[in-house]
């Protein structure tokens, strides 16, 4: 069975912590992605990566930024926490020629206090 | 830009009952159109899926059709079930020649089914 897992479910961090959230997926994916979660906003694209130490900004990279060391690795890192930032974040995975078939982890909500 | 709307949840209804959840769509050309859906506690899946028009994408009992007169993509149940109860997400890749196709979402629709 496919899998997208996310290091936490639920992060609590105070305002100016730096943040790390990880994704690793199992299925040898090229493609991997951030997104965060908002009521009435959807789902919006902050990051994504088609190769390994490549990166490419979505719709919403301020504040935020992406490491990719590994194919199987996605991080998002959060420089400087702002309450603004409380959301639930997504991580999802797609192959190079199906990059609409997108795999996602379970998320991880983020409360900045 | 290309862009997606879906009607606003929550969508309430009895187990049984016939289900549809609208969806419309802005795109330049003729852009591939998804149903995804997120169940509590997990990560959004893909549902179905139609790449052109008059296309209709089927899985689960579910149903939708790409109209590209009405730019419409909705979703479809003829008989819906308790374990049903999730938020679905439409979705649409623009059609490129070139360059990175992402996935832009709607903002999803709530389904509340009682039993």
């Amino acid at each position: 069975d496919v899998k997208v897992t996310q290091s936490s479910r639920y992060l609590v961090k105070r305002t100016g912590e730096k943040v790390f959230l990880e994704c690793v997926q199992d299925m040898d994916h090229e493609n991997m992605f951030w997104y965060r979660q908002d009521p009435g906003l959807g789902l919006r694209l902050i990051y994504f990566s088609y190769d390994v130490k490549m990166k490419e900004k979505g719709d919403i990279p301020e504040g935020y930024s992406v490491s990719r060391e590994k194919k199987e690795r996605f991080s998002l890192i959060l420089e400087s926490a702002s309450t603004n930032q409380t959301s639930m974040y997504l991580c999802a995975s797609s192959s190079l020629d199906r990059n609409y078939e997108q795999y996602f982890g379970p998320g991880t909500r983020l409360t900045v206090t | 830009g290309d862009s997606v709307t879906q009607m606003e949840g929550p969508v309430t209804l009895s187990e049984e009952a016939f289900l549809t959840i609208n969806c419309t769509y802005t795109a330049t050309g003729y852009p591939s159109l998804f149903w995804y859906v997120q169940y509590p506690g997990e990560g959004l899946q893909l549902l179905l899926k139609a790449t052109k028009a008059d296309d209709k994408g089927s899985n689960k009992g579910f149903e939708a059709t790409y109209r590209k007169e009405t730019t419409s993509f909705h979703l479809e149940k003829g008989s819906v079930q308790v374990s049903d109860s999730a938020v679905y997400f439409c979705a649409l890749t623009p059609r490129r020649d070139t360059g990175f196709q992402k996935l832009v979402f709607g903002t999803g629709t709530r389904l509340l089914v009682s039993p």
